[in-house]
């Protein structure tokens, strides 16, 4: 059993678009986060929720909207997608926040055309 | 200057050890941590270390921590081909944000 799963794994969609990744744990955490890995490897964190609350909001434009149905789940919307929006996204989760360890999912690679 | 930095690539005979490090900014780190990540993969937690400690052991890992030069490092004893990936650096902090804020990973190559 994937502890986090994302779907889609790979996404290429053309400038202009909307389009969401989903992102559910079956571990009973609090907490999910969403993180932007860029061409250099850079892992920044975008967003992170605590059951279904967020608590964390990097300077991020307010053209990517995170939303939390229910505390094992975490999407994530796109909209308008830019070329630079061009990154893997890691969704991860934690058992509250601050938890020593964080359960990475395996990425969605979007590519913007 | 970035707040994590680490070398980009490490290149590595198998059988070797490899040593991988890591130099980060902030003296009120908590905990300093070391993820790997497999090609195709998400990051995986190998090890982390209490920054009141100065070395951490777990079977081939060894972690070295330098906190008055705020230096990290991982050495991995007998590397194989299956440790080729990205090892990333993380650093959380006291107070303040909990999210740990991470480098931009060492590539790993190890050749026969």
């Amino acid at each position: 059993d994937t502890a986090v799963s994302q779907t889609p794994k790979y996404l290429v969609t053309q400038m202009g678009n909307d389009k969401s990744i989903k992102c559910e744990q079956n571990l009973g955490h609090d907490t999910m986060y969403w993180y932007k890995q860029d061409s250099k490897k850079f892992l920044k964190i975008m967003f992170s929720y605590n059951n279904k609350e967020l608590i964390i909001n990097e300077t991020v434009p307010n053209r990517f909207s995170p939303k939390s149905p229910d505390k094992a789940h975490l999407n994530l919307h796109i909209n308008s997608l830019e070329l630079g929006d061009s990154a893997v996204y890691f969704c991860a989760s934690s058992q509250v926040p601050g938890s020593t360890e964080a359960f990475f999912g395996q990425g969605t690679r979007l590519t913007v055309v | 200057g970035e707040d994590v930095e680490q070398s980009l690539f490490l290149s590595v005979r198998e059988g070797d050890s490899s040593v991988i490090n890591c130099t980060y900014t902030d003296s009120s780190s908590t905990y300093l941590y070391w993820y790997k990540q497999e090609p195709g993969a998400g990051l995986q937690l190998l090890t982390y270390i209490f920054s009141n400690m100065d070395m951490k052991q777990d079977q081939r890992l060894t972690v070295l921590l330098n906190k008055k030069d705020k230096h990290l490092s991982l050495r991995i004893a007998d590397t194989q081909t299956g440790d080729s990936a990205i090892y990333f650096c993380a650093e959380k902090l006291e107070g303040g944000s909990y999210i740990p804020t991470f480098g931009r990973g060492t590539s790993l190559i190890v050749h026969p």
